[in-house]
């Protein structure tokens, strides 16, 4: 079946650095990958829609300059967490679509903010 | 706009007994319904999707799912719980077409008791 690998699983970092997360479809290509974030014992939220060779879609109330989303190539998409604060610490999870109806997802990257 | 209820936050359940987690969506059309599974610290793994056809859809590791249009419900099953399933679950629904933004619910914590 299809994957989609995420890098790094876990990054520890100190305020006002950039995080930037990984995210690769390894045996297919995706034109579109979404970018989605999860709080502690909540549910996952659609953070933005990658789109390779365009801008990002982001979903409202998600802060552009924030989240830098690039989707260089039709594997990679990556996600730069700026000037990181502690309450950008979370669980990111990527997914792709394969054949276009079904979403892989990444394995996740948890991001604590010192 | 499309969404997803699951009413039960926590559930428990002995090793061997029958399990029954819910699910409630909202789709203007005919939906995309998934189950995924969360292992801690994992990233999501998908259980069961319905696009159409037989509304009993059979998964992976012996789940089953039914959807009922009526009720607008997509219900996961398991006739004998084992003690790997705990884990988080949630339940999706897509947007039919296309390449999908997929909605999840807030999540169900199986626990297996022995």
């Amino acid at each position: 079946g299809a994957v989609v690998s995420q890098h790094p699983s876990r990054v520890i970092c100190k305020s006002g650095t950039s995080v930037k997360i990984e995210c690769r479809s390894l045996d297919f290509q995706a034109t579109t990958m979404f970018w989605y974030r999860q709080f502690p014992k909540q549910s996952l939220m659609l953070m933005a829609t990658s789109n390779e060779g365009s801008k990002a879609t982001y979903e409202q109330g998600v802060e552009k300059d924030k989240f830098l989303i690039n989707h260089a190539s039709l594997t990679l998409s990556t996600l730069t967490v700026t000037s990181a604060h502690p309450e950008d610490s979370s669980f990111y999870i990527c997914s792709a679509p394969y054949r276009g109806d079904i979403q892989y997802f990444g394995a996740g990257t948890r991001l604590s903010v010192l | 706009a499309q969404s997803v209820t699951q009413p039960d936050i926590h559930i428990t359940v002995s090793e061997g007994a029958s399990l029954e987690l819910r699910c409630n969506y909202s789709y203007g059309a005919t939906p995309y319904l998934f189950w995924y599974v969360q292992s801690p610290g994992q990233g999501l793994q998908l259980l069961l999707k319905y696009f159409s056809g037989d509304t009993l859809v059979q998964g992976i590791k012996g789940f089953e799912a039914e959807f009922k249009r009526s009720q607008s419900s997509f219900n996961l099953r398991k006739p004998s719980v084992h003690w790997s399933d705990a884990a988080e679950y949630f339940c999706a629904v897509g947007n039919s077409g296309g390449y999908q933004k997929v909605t999840f619910g807030t999540g169900t914590k199986l626990q297996v008791i022995p």
